[in-house]
């Protein structure tokens, strides 16, 4: 079955630094999305990405997806004590259920 | 605009109870979702509804765990014969059409204890 792979699975940076964490799938993706846990939380979705090596910015958030539509990256520029989370890439798996990725967990130290 | 409801928030069980969790999607969705989530994990699908109707249920335990979206009411996962494997937090989502295009919205999730 389609497997969705994400490293590092956990991230310590200091605030400023930067972040990124990677999202491989065995199989091509027609889309993926991108959603963010916090301690606690639930998963909140934060954008989708459908063309082959598109970009897309949310402020200090750049996201690419991949050109052959496999992979996918999430980085965070400049990291603030506000980042901390779990950020999970998603796409399609089969039917018309998501694939979540294994996740990376980001902690930001002061 | 009220997101996607679930409660109960924590559900404390003894093994060989059952377990209830209800999840009310936001309105106008039509299309839900239930996960379970393990301590440091990630979301493992298990069940994907549309009312009435049982879509994808391959992510699912054969036995002891079954779901339903009713025409009039929320969706219910339901756990009988809880073990001590079954403690985790369980998340339901729904999207208004299905989920290739759609984002999905989560609720705070059902945290499942059994003693």
């Amino acid at each position: 079955g389609q497997q969705v792979m994400q490293i590092p699975q956990y991230q310590h940076v200091q605030e400023g630094e930067d972040f990124t964490t990677y999202c491989n799938s065995s199989t091509t993706l027609s889309n993926i999305q991108w959603y963010k846990q916090r301690p606690g939380g639930h998963p909140v979705f934060l954008i989708q990405l459908v063309k082959s090596g598109e970009v897309k910015k949310q402020k200090r958030l750049t996201f690419q997806f991949g050109e052959a539509k496999k992979n996918s990256s999430l980085h965070i520029t400049a990291t603030q004590t506000t980042d901390v989370g779990t950020y999970f890439c998603a796409g399609p798996g089969g039917g018309n259920k998501l694939t979540f990725g294994t996740g990376t967990q980001l902690k930001v130290e002061l | 605009n009220a997101g996607v409801m679930q409660n109960p928030r924590h559900l404390v069980r003894r093994r060989g109870q059952e377990a209830r969790l209800r999840c009310s999607p936001m309105k106008g969705h039509s299309h839900v979702y239930w996960y379970r989530q393990l301590p440091e994990e990630g979301l493992k699908f298990m069940v994907y509804l549309q009312k009435e109707n049982i879509i994808d249920e391959s992510g699912m335990p054969k036995e002891r765990f079954s779901a339903e979206f009713p025409k009039e009411g929320p969706s219910i996962l339901r756990i009988q014969q809880v073990v001590r494997g079954d403690s985790a937090a369980y998340f339901c989502a729904s999207s208004p059409t299905d989920s290739k295009v759609q984002p999905q919205h989560f609720g705070d999730g059902t945290r499942l204890s059994i003693l």
